[in-house]
């Protein structure tokens, strides 16, 4: 059975700190690697993807993979009130469309002004 | 606007009814989702339409039929609806590509069965 794991919070951040998300799969062979926001509401959106180890960085977020230990996680540095939000970490097995993604359970982030 | 569209937004219904929940993509992909998103938000693969073809077809019941008349809709089917089948739909849709799987979902579908 492959399995997404994350904490699901709430994890509370004070305006301006460094948010730090992770989470961790059970499949060694998994390929790609996602990173999806959801507010109250509203429907998952994706802010990044990463598919091979080290660091992805895009404005105030970087993905960091280590395929070795089975772990994938967002930083959002420079945290705002609008980044709360429940964020889904996503794996995808394999290689083609036929291989499908499982989500984690959602880290729900609340940034305190 | 470029963008993955459900109707209806919401939908209240009686047990044992029959329901229909519509989605169009105007993004030019290939493949396309259907989501459960139960009360706890766990969001759980139903079915994946690749160009019409049914190519992931998770355990759902039967109750609950896909049909893609072409590329661009995916619709979903529900007879003799449950209570146990409240939750949110989300469409979604990404590009056919052999590795990158970045999917584009719909605002949802919220089902309420009475």
């Amino acid at each position: 059975q492959k399995e997404v794991e994350q904490n699901s919070g709430p994890l509370s951040v004070p305006e301006g700190a460094i948010a730090s998300l992770n989470c961790t799969y059970s499949d060694r062979g998994s390929q790609s690697f996602f990173w999806y926001r959801q507010y109250s509401g509203k429907s998952p959106e994706l802010i990044m993807s990463i598919y091979s180890n080290g660091d992805k960085e895009d404005g105030r977020f970087t993905a960091q993979l280590n395929k070795a230990s089975q772990y994938v996680s967002l930083l959002i540095r420079d945290s705002q009130p609008s980044d709360s939000a429940t964020y889904l970490c996503a794996v995808k097995w394999g290689k083609t469309s036929y291989d499908k993604v499982i989500f984690g359970p959602g880290t729900s982030l609340s940034v305190i002004p | 606007d470029t963008a993955v569209s459900q109707t209806p937004k919401y939908l209240v219904t009686q047990m044992g009814n029959d329901k229909s929940i519509k989605c169009e993509q105007n993004l030019g992909h290939d493949t396309m989702y259907w989501y459960k998103q139960d009360s706890k938000k766990f969001l759980k693969i139903m079915f994946s339409y690749n160009n019409k073809e049914l190519i992931i077809n998770e355990t759902v019941p039967n109750r609950f039929s896909p049909k893609s008349p072409d590329k661009a809709h995916l619709n979903l089917h529900i007879n003799s609806l449950e209570l146990g089948d409240s939750a949110v739909y989300f469409c979604a849709s990404s590009p056919w590509s052999g590795g990158n799987n970045e999917q584009f979902f719909g605002p949802g579908t919220r089902l309420t069965v009475l």
